[in-house]
């Protein structure tokens, strides 16, 4: 299958700062992008949807303010969490696929801490 | 609302036995549904896929059998092996939005 990385794997970062979440995928031209969440011992929740070039699709009860999500190419969507807070401590995975196909490739997540 | 649930949050089975993995739907549009193994801190790792023009599909070790009546899919994992031990997903999506929605996981222990 394809290879999605993310960068960084793991941060931490205080309260109140913005940290930003990097996805590529490395072996073929992503048309849509997807970010999940998954706290502790719960199910991968879909936080939005990314399309090459146009603005993100958010899900029901994802503050789009708070989850800046850019797909500027079709290798590389990321995820910029503004002014975290603790509450934002997840696991924060992407995936990539092509439009009009089911196939997503997943990438390896990244642990977000804040502090 | 949960759209995709897995009803059993953890099963043990004993190696070479069969593991059975459940997962129910509630929404009609749902047309692909797929599995997907887990660890913590890693991503999911797919496992096998089905489209709702069928009723199952067979990879390897792993079946996926698809009930659409009773909106209802399991996964058979035959024989079963310490490593597959780790969380499993269900997923769902259509082709509408190509989304997935994740069921709530099942925490498979294979005891050797």
């Amino acid at each position: 299958g394809a290879v999605v990385s993310q960068h960084p794997s793991w941060v931490i970062c205080k309260s109140g700062t913005s940290v930003k979440i990097e996805c590529r995928s490395l072996d073929f031209q992503a048309t849509t992008m997807f970010w999940y969440r998954q706290f502790p011992k719960q199910s991968l929740m879909l936080m939005a949807t990314s399309n090459e070039g146009s603005k993100a699709t958010y899900e029901q009860g994802v503050e789009k303010d708070k989850f800046l999500i850019n797909h500027a190419s079709l290798t590389l969507s990321t995820l910029t969490v503004t002014s975290a807070h603790p509450e934002d401590s997840s696991f924060y995975i992407c995936s990539a696929g092509l439009a009009g196909l089911y196939e997503q490739y997943f990438g390896p997540g990244t642990r977000l801490t804040v502090t | 609302d949960q759209q995709v649930k897995q009803n059993s949050p953890s099963l043990s089975v004993q190696e070479g036995r069969i593991s059975i993995l459940n997962c129910d739907y509630t929404n009609s549009m749902f047309d692909y549904f797929l599995w997907y193994k887990k660890y913590p801190a890693e991503g999911p790792t797919f496992l096998i896929s089905i489209s709702s023009i069928k009723d199952k599909n067979e990879d390897g070790r792993f079946t996926v059998f698809l009930n659409k009546s009773a909106k209802h899919l399991s996964l058979h994992i035959v024989p079963s092996q310490p490593g597959d031990s780790a969380v499993y997903f269900c997923a769902a999506s259509d082709k509408g939005t190509y989304k997935y929605i994740f069921g709530t996981g099942t925490r498979l222990k294979v005891l050797a």
